[in-house]
């Protein structure tokens, strides 16, 4: 079993709507949790972090369920250059040795 | 926000033969990583290179075939070593600086 898993996608959502998504993470004992967004050809770049209570930066909100073990990214009024990969990246403790999902591929469409 | 650079940026290379990939930022750091990204697959840690000490290999990679060097603060390289068509993959270095930054990556292609 993989450490982190995502739906792999795509997610095509039209310009404006809204799009969650989800990730599992199999060691409990994970510590930070992260999203990460990759555009095609391009290095990962630290979209948010994903605190305990959950956070909200702008259009994009995240939330943790350490009892469930899943964390998600929720983004609202989509916009075109929301288009990319997103990869969920758990920290299990040792700054540095992250596991990152494979990622979910988001398209919006005009 | 960090700079990270690496070059080369892309290389198609010869099954056999071996390639050095250097990673140049912008601040002192302890430690970079070095990832692999394989085609439609997730990052990959391959190893952490600690500047005065050997690097530190995650299960299923090993020095012979991915040496590091770590002359100083800021600076790494990777070499992949005697390589074979596997080894095709986007390889990656990262450092931590407030949050993880990672370099443009070297896109390699081995036939």
């Amino acid at each position: 079993r993989k450490e982190v898993e995502q739906d792999p996608g795509p997610f095509n959502v039209p310009e404006g709507a809204t799009v969650a998504f989800n990730c599992t993470y199999s060691n409990s004992a994970s510590q930070s949790f992260f999203w990460y967004r990759q555009d095609c050809r391009k290095e990962p770049k630290l979209l948010m972090s994903v605190y305990s209570s959950g956070n909200e930066d702008g259009r994009f909100t995240a939330q943790l369920n350490r009892a469930s073990q899943y964390i998600s990214l929720l983004i609202r009024d989509s916009k075109l250059s929301d288009s990319a990969t997103y990869l969920c990246v758990v920290n299990e403790g040792s700054w540095g040795k992250l596991q990152f999902g494979a990622g979910t591929q988001v398209v919006v469409t005009p | 926000s960090a700079v990270i650079s690496q070059k080369p940026s892309r290389d198609i290379c010869q099954r056999g033969t071996s390639l050095t990939i250097q990673c140049q930022v912008d601040s002192q750091v302890t430690m970079m990583f070095w990832y692999r990204q394989q085609p439609g697959q997730s990052l990959t840690l391959i190893a952490t290179a600690n500047q005065g000490s050997e690097a530190t290999y995650e299960s299923g990679f090993v020095i012979d075939k991915f040496p590091i060097s770590r002359p100083n603060l800021t600076f790494s390289t990777l070499t992949v070593s005697n390589m074979s068509p596997e080894d095709s993959s986007i390889y990656l270095c990262s450092m931590t600086h407030n949050e993880q930054f990672f370099g443009p990556g070297t896109r390699l292609t081995v036939l």
